[in-house]
């Protein structure tokens, strides 16, 4: 099925840094999500973005709804060793008959202590 | 709450047995979901309903079985399946009909074919 260009495909980080993740899409959405996915677990929705150039933040995490529709991005700051974990987005167009989901192909971070 | 619960954790089945998953939401959302997923991959839509009636199959063999008995319960039933089946089946579910149709997913239940 169609999947989301999401980059990049493994960060390996120190403890502290910064960390930027982006999403692109050939077609538009009017939704993006960002969800963490821990090993053998479901993936847990961090942040849910709306508008076109919206920017909102979720603790040390922020993402953006970028103004084309086409792309957002996901900033963590100060990183720590729990924001391990494979990050997917996925873009949606609420309002159908059904809510569906297109993912990204997901960003795996590694935090070194 | 937003919490979407699944049983159960691991399921260790043969090709020839009869099996099956269950997925519980009492968040009021009617749209619930059914995914696949294998390691390192993102999730796979398998099924959706909405309202209690099936409005998606992404052509899904026969062998999985989807049946929704009311608006908190979804099961996925299992039957012959292959060891190419094996992999985390995730339940998920959302509202409807308003902004905000975010799906919130289970844990997921580990599924091995041997």
């Amino acid at each position: 099925g169609q999947q989301l260009n999401q980059s990049p495909q493994s960060m390996f980080i120190q403890e502290g840094e910064d960390v930027s993740m982006n999403c692109t899409s050939s077609s538009i959405f009017n939704t993006w999500l960002w969800y963490k996915q821990d090993p053998g677990e479901g993936p847990v929705l961090l942040i849910a973005l709306y508008k076109a150039g919206e920017l909102t933040s979720n603790g040390r995490l922020t993402a953006q709804f970028g103004i084309t529709r086409k792309d957002s991005f996901l900033n963590i700051s100060a990183s720590i060793p729990s924001d391990v974990g494979i990050y997917f987005c996925a873009g949606m167009n609420y309002g159908g008959a059904t809510n569906k989901l297109i993912f990204g192909t997901g960003t795996l971070l590694a935090v070194q202590p | 709450d937003t919490e979407v619960t699944q049983t159960p954790k691991h399921l260790v089945m043969g090709m020839t047995n009869k099996k099956s998953l269950k997925c519980e939401q009492h968040m009021g959302h009617r749209a619930m979901y059914w995914y696949k997923q294998k390691a390192k991959k993102p999730p796979e839509l398998m099924f959706v309903y909405s309202y209690e009636k099936l409005s998606i199959n992404e052509s899904v063999p026969s062998r999985f079985s989807p049946e929704c008995p009311n608006s908190s319960l979804l099961n996925l039933h299992l039957h012959a399946l292959q060891p190419e089946d094996s992999a985390l089946y995730l339940c998920a579910s959302s509202p409807r009909g308003v902004q905000g149709n975010e799906q919130y997913f289970g844990p997921g239940t580990r599924l091995t074919v041997t």
